[in-house]
């Protein structure tokens, strides 16, 4: 079946510009994760997004960065004004959601390069 | 912030030994612990999760083995074969009432098992 899916796989933007980065998570999976690894770093929770509840920015960065959930599936996450710190891989993770803890299911990441 | 800790960045192994991966972490609060396996360019994989109430969890080559009251836990792969050369992510989580299941994750360790 198909995974979580993230375009594009790789962005080279120069400094000050906006970039969208996008994430189709699995089909049926209602809660919605961005993460981002920075060279020879862990990975870093950004934005979570559970149905149609509020979602949990604490990880956020700045407000230069910010994400929308339509529909309870494809996400998108907006970097506007990008500065060279920003360039890193991320990574959006999709998972059930029940009773208790499940695995999260990660795309392969957009590599995020800013010039 | 660190509060999952890796403190081995790489271990070589030669193939058909063990390869232990340890994993120390602060936050008494997790309850849920995985690790995840990494190639290049590609998504964290979910390989092996452990809940709290339990001391081992055992998937074929793998187990992992958590110790609450040291707050470290490990990963062994046995036999190790040389596809298992990857970076492997230790993560846990606690039930967070706006953030669901986000996972704190480590550093990573690179594995190279060698022929």
């Amino acid at each position: 079946g198909a995974g979580v899916s993230q375009s594009p796989s790789n962005k080279v933007t120069e400094k000050g510009k906006d970039v969208e980065l996008r994430c189709d998570p699995i089909s049926g999976h209602t809660a919605l994760y961005w993460y981002r690894q920075s060279l020879g770093q862990g990975l870093e929770f950004l934005i979570y997004f559970q149905g149609n509840s509020a979602p949990d920015k604490s990880g956020l960065p700045s407000d230069r960065f910010s994400a929308e959930r339509t529909g309870g599936s494809v996400s998108t996450l907006t970097i506007q004004r990008t500065q060279q710190e920003d360039s890193a891989v991320y990574l959006c993770a999709s998972s059930l959601t029940g009773t208790g803890p499940t695995p999260l299911h990660f795309g392969n990441g957009t590599r995020l390069t800013v010039t | 912030d660190q509060q999952v800790k890796q403190n081995s960045p790489s271990l070589s192994v030669q193939e058909g030994r063990i390869s232990i991966l340890n994993c120390d972490y602060t936050n008494s609060m997790f309850d849920y612990f995985l690790w995840y396996k990494k190639y290049p360019a590609e998504g964290p994989t979910f390989l092996i999760s452990i809940s709290s109430i339990k001391d081992k969890n055992e998937d074929g080559r793998f187990t992992v083995f958590l110790n609450k009251s040291a707050k470290h836990l490990s990963l062994h792969i046995v036999p190790s074969q040389p596809g298992d050369s990857a970076v492997y992510f230790c993560a846990a989580s606690a039930m967070r009432t706006n953030s669901g299941y986000a996972l704190n994750f480590g550093k990573g360790t690179s594995l190279l098992v060698t022929p």
